[in-house]
């Protein structure tokens, strides 16, 4: 069983849609959460992040853990055609050493 | 601040030849990463650094090796390439130091091919 599971898309919503991308993970002990947003032929850069359970939102952006399913959601209010792009989760014990990648989701916002 | 930076963009190497790929940063940051992005999955971490001078295998090593001699740069070669070797290697970096608030930086990658 792979740590974290994620479904590859492609997702494809029309503009304004609300997008939920989700990731589950096997180890209990992981405490911090990331999502990353990666454009084409870019190098994935800092959406969100979460401590433990809970939920965190920034903009059209919210972020949501569920420890007790070990499930992690990300969803999108509002989106874009710029919102286009791959999104992995990360996961880790600590904030940023030795995370561990999800595969990633393609989204595409269509206008 | 550049941030990270990687070089060389693109490469194309027979197989069996060697190549170091260029990373640095100048955020004074002490850890660093080596990852490979294949298509359709997700990062696999190759190797990291905690500061100058300390490495350590991630989790796909094999046929690769590091050195930090500074704390700005972490160079990534490859001996005796492979067609397994193309991917795209991605460098990071983060502080080490901030509970809760540390995060990677990612550079903007290198595209290997191997033939």
């Amino acid at each position: 069983q792979k740590e974290v599971e994620q479904d590859p898309g492609p997702l494809s919503v029309p503009e304004g849609a609300i997008v939920s991308l989700n990731c589950t993970y096997s180890n209990s002990a992981f405490q911090y959460f990331m999502w990353y947003r990666q454009y084409s032929r870019k190098g994935p850069e800092l959406l969100m992040y979460t401590y433990s359970s809970g939920n965190k939102e920034d903009g059209r952006f919210t972020a949501q853990v569920d420890k007790s399913s070990k499930y992690i959601s990300l969803f999108i209010r509002d989106s874009q055609p710029s919102d286009s792009a791959t999104y992995l989760c990360a996961v880790g014990v600590d904030s940023s050493y030795k995370l561990i990648f999800g595969s990633g989701t393609r989204l595409l916002v269509r206008p | 601040n550049a941030g990270v930076t990687q070089t060389p963009k693109f490469r194309i190497l027979k197989i069996g030849q060697s190549m170091t790929l260029q990373c640095a940063q100048d955020m004074n940051h002490n850890y660093m990463y080596w990852y490979r992005q294949d298509p359709g999955m997700g990062l696999k971490l190759i190797y990291y650094s905690v500061g100058a001078g300390i490495t350590d295998k991630g989790e796909v090593p094999n046929g690769y090796n590091v050195s930090r001699s500074t704390t700005e740069d972490f160079p990534l070669r490859l001996e005796l390439a492979a067609p397994s070797q193309t991917s795209v290697y991605f460098c990071a970096s983060s502080t080490g130091l901030a509970e809760n608030t540390d995060t990677q930086y990612f550079g903007p990658g290198t595209r290997l091919t191997v033939l």
